[in-house]
């Protein structure tokens, strides 16, 4: 089956990037994504990249992928105490099924800020 | 535009009890799949609903169970409630595959 694999904490900074990193395993991966999660509430779909794309960029946020190794990067610019949250990582098979099985989702990085 | 809503926000029962947890997609979808996101197990995909129809369940028992209405909300129901049914139940509307929008969650507690 799909697995998705994060590591689970990660702190920088004010100020520095933050890089957040996945592996994934199933290689018919269509989609990719990254949500945020912050304390007590639920996920917000932050961007997602297309199995065929390399980079995809959206004001601080910059999305790597390369499918050969089967990893994925999220890069956060000039890192603000707002970026505090989790993070997860998270892909669908848009053509098993039509996305019967859902998202599969990693465990989660805790993005933690240093002032 | 309004998001995905969900009710209610918490929900206490006892074990054995039933559970009815309730969501509204976003004006406009038609796909709204649920997920139970509980401590160490991360977020499990439970169910899917597209136009009024249950395409796909996730590794669950069948007392974990559901339906869509004609106005595409949708209700979660879980019977015989067991300790570790305990978790955030995040329910998703998306229009097509690829987004899926989520609600802020029922935090269901189960003593």
């Amino acid at each position: 089956g799909e697995d998705v694999e994060q590591s689970l904490f990660l702190s920088v900074r004010e100020g520095d990037s933050s890089v957040i990193n996945c592996t994934y395993t199933d290689s018919s991966s269509t989609y990719l994504y990254w949500y945020k999660q912050e304390p007590g509430a639920g996920l917000q779909l932050l961007t997602y990249i297309f199995s065929n794309m390399d980079m995809k960029q959206d004001q601080r946020l910059t999305v790597l992928l390369n499918k050969k190794d089967k990893h994925l990067s999220l890069r956060i610019a000039d890192t603000q105490t707002g970026d505090s949250a989790i993070y997860f990582c998270a892909e669908i098979d848009q053509y098993s099924g039509g996305g019967a099985d859902g998202l599969t989702f990693g465990k989660g990085t805790h993005l933690i800020i240093q002032p | 535009e309004a998001g995905v809503t969900q009710s209610p926000t918490h929900l206490i029962k006892t074990r054995g009890q039933q559970a009815t947890l309730r969501c509204s997609p976003i004006s406009g979808h038609t796909s709204v799949y649920w997920y139970q996101q509980a401590l160490g197990l991360g977020l499990q995909f439970l169910l899917w609903y597209d136009e009024g129809e249950e395409r796909n369940r996730g590794n669950f028992p069948p007392r974990f169970s559901g339906r869509q209405f004609p106005n595409y909300s949708s209700e979660l129901n879980v019977n015989a409630l067991e300790l570790e049914d305990s978790a955030l139940y995040l329910c998703a509307s998306s229009l097509v595959t690829n987004e899926q929008f989520f609600g802020p969650g029922t935090r269901l507690t189960v003593l």
